[in-house]
């Protein structure tokens, strides 16, 4: 089954803990992007990736780091999270064309930072 | 700061009717746009994409490109139950950032 897997799901941590959101894919996508949502603020790009060891910042990448090694993964990390980085985040994939755009989501992992 | 603006809601439409929802966008280089659907809980996921001017029709749904006046809108035909939802309109600029707007909340009224 094409998908795009997160984990943890769920996650309460604390301010200053370094914490890493894995994402897979298996659908050979080219194009990998993390998205946070929040309660009217909408769906933001936190940074995306058009291909292995290519990355690029979204809007809101503050307090964010990702690699790309490998072409199915592409990992979220927080260094040293903080209050305001508690939100929904989604992981998304999409082949690498015109149709980028088309994305696939993951179920996304609620993270609250204490 | 490059926008993607769509009116919150919630849209309240009765069973059957046809349902409008309208986007706008602020980069005129943009060459993809997108419509999602995300119920509550749930990861958006994609139900239209249209690149060129003009309509596009997939079952009950049509959406329409305006370049010229950077607009976008999804037309759903006999609205169902089932369509009440969140609906986010994406443009995918130049850079190839993909730009969501905050989402239209509708409501099909039974």
């Amino acid at each position: 089954e094409a998908q795009v897997t997160q984990n943890p799901r769920y996650l309460i941590t604390v301010t200053g803990k370094k914490l890493t959101v894995t994402c897979s894919q298996n659908m050979n996508h080219e194009y990998m992007s993390w998205y946070r949502q929040d309660p009217g603020l909408g769906l933001r790009q936190i940074y995306y990736s058009m291909n292995v060891e290519v990355t690029d910042k979204g809007d809101v990448p503050e307090g964010y780091k990702v690699s790309r090694k490998e072409k199915r993964n592409f990992p979220l990390i927080l260094e040293s999270p903080s209050p305001n980085q508690t939100s929904l985040y989604f992981c998304a994939s999409s082949l690498e064309s015109r149709n980028t755009g088309e994305l696939f989501f993951g179920e996304g992992s609620r993270l609250t930072v204490l | 700061q490059k926008e993607v603006e769509q009116n919150s809601g919630p849209l309240s439409v009765p069973e059957g009717a046809i349902a409008s929802l309208n986007c706008t966008y602020s980069d005129r280089g943009s060459q993809s746009f997108f419509w999602y659907r995300q119920y509550s809980g749930k990861s958006p996921e994609l139900i239209m994409s249209i690149y060129s001017n003009g309509d596009k029709e997939d079952g009950r749904f049509t959406a329409q490109l305006n370049k010229a006046s950077q607009y976008v809108s999804l037309l759903i035909r006999d609205s169902q139950p089932s369509d009440s939802a969140t609906y986010l309109c994406a443009v995918k600029e130049r850079d190839d950032k993909i730009i969501f707007g905050k989402g239209t909340r509708l409501h099909i009224l039974p």
